[in-house]
């Protein structure tokens, strides 16, 4: 079975400061690993992904995660936040051997205080 | 592209009527899944389809959920009879099997409140 673990309920963190988001995951074989970013009343919105590769990936509007297999970890991280990445952040996994089902995090509230 | 869409946004209904939401994939998708999504349980998949046809199920949460997929533009998820506890966000996303690791496109959602 694969699971998804998100431990914080919420982050805040002051605009401008770097931000750290956290993710660690379990599966079976080799990960496929996402991460979705949902604001108010919209759906969810790919944000970035590892597939093989680089561990540091990158993707839209200045984040990246950097991929760490010997702590199963995938942590989504930003240099700068903005006070308009205040949303709420999902960390979603799937067994590469499998098939299109993802498991997601229960999410984690991401609040840049300006 | 238009994006996944579906209907109706928001839905208020009594409950033991019956529900049914709506949904269009990105046209040349051949994955589509329905999810729920609540404070308490955060987002469920319920079920997804694999070119039209329904692969994992285990999700539904009882007989009262069925989900169709008639076509490759269009599917729904209808609950009869509805009951309070399925008040939730429904979303539909969908994807495509090419290269591996496919990102998963969300739809707006359907606001469901059961009275």
């Amino acid at each position: 079975a694969q699971s998804v673990a998100q431990p914080e309920d919420q982050v805040n963190v002051a605009e401008g400061n770097p931000l750290t988001v956290k993710c660690t995951y379990s599966v079976s074989g080799n990960p496929y690993l996402f991460w979705y970013v949902q604001y108010p009343n919209r759906g969810l919105q790919f944000l970035l992904k590892y597939i093989t590769g680089d561990n540091l990936v990158k993707g839209s509007y200045g984040f990246e995660a950097e991929f760490n297999k010997s702590q199963t970890s995938f942590h989504l991280k930003k240099p700068s936040a903005l006070v308009s990445d205040s949303a709420l952040y999902f960390c979603a996994v799937r067994d590469s051997g499998g098939y299109q089902k993802v498991t997601f995090g229960i999410g984690t509230k991401l609040q840049v205080i300006p | 592209d238009a994006g996944v869409i579906q209907s109706p946004r928001h839905e208020v209904t009594e409950m033991g009527q019956e529900v049914t939401l709506r949904c269009k994939p990105i046209s040349g998708h051949d994955y589509l899944f329905w999810y729920r999504q609540t404070m308490m349980r955060g987002l469920e998949l319920l079920i997804y389809f694999n070119n039209n046809v329904p692969i994992d199920d285990s999700g539904m949460p009882e007989d009262r959920f069925s989900a169709k997929m008639p076509n490759a533009s269009f599917s729904t998820l209808k609950i009869q009879p509805s009951e309070p506890r399925d008040s939730a966000v429904y979303f539909c996303a969908s994807s495509s099997n090419r290269g591996g690791g496919e990102t998963q496109y969300f739809g707006p959602g359907t606001r469901l409140l059961v009275l």
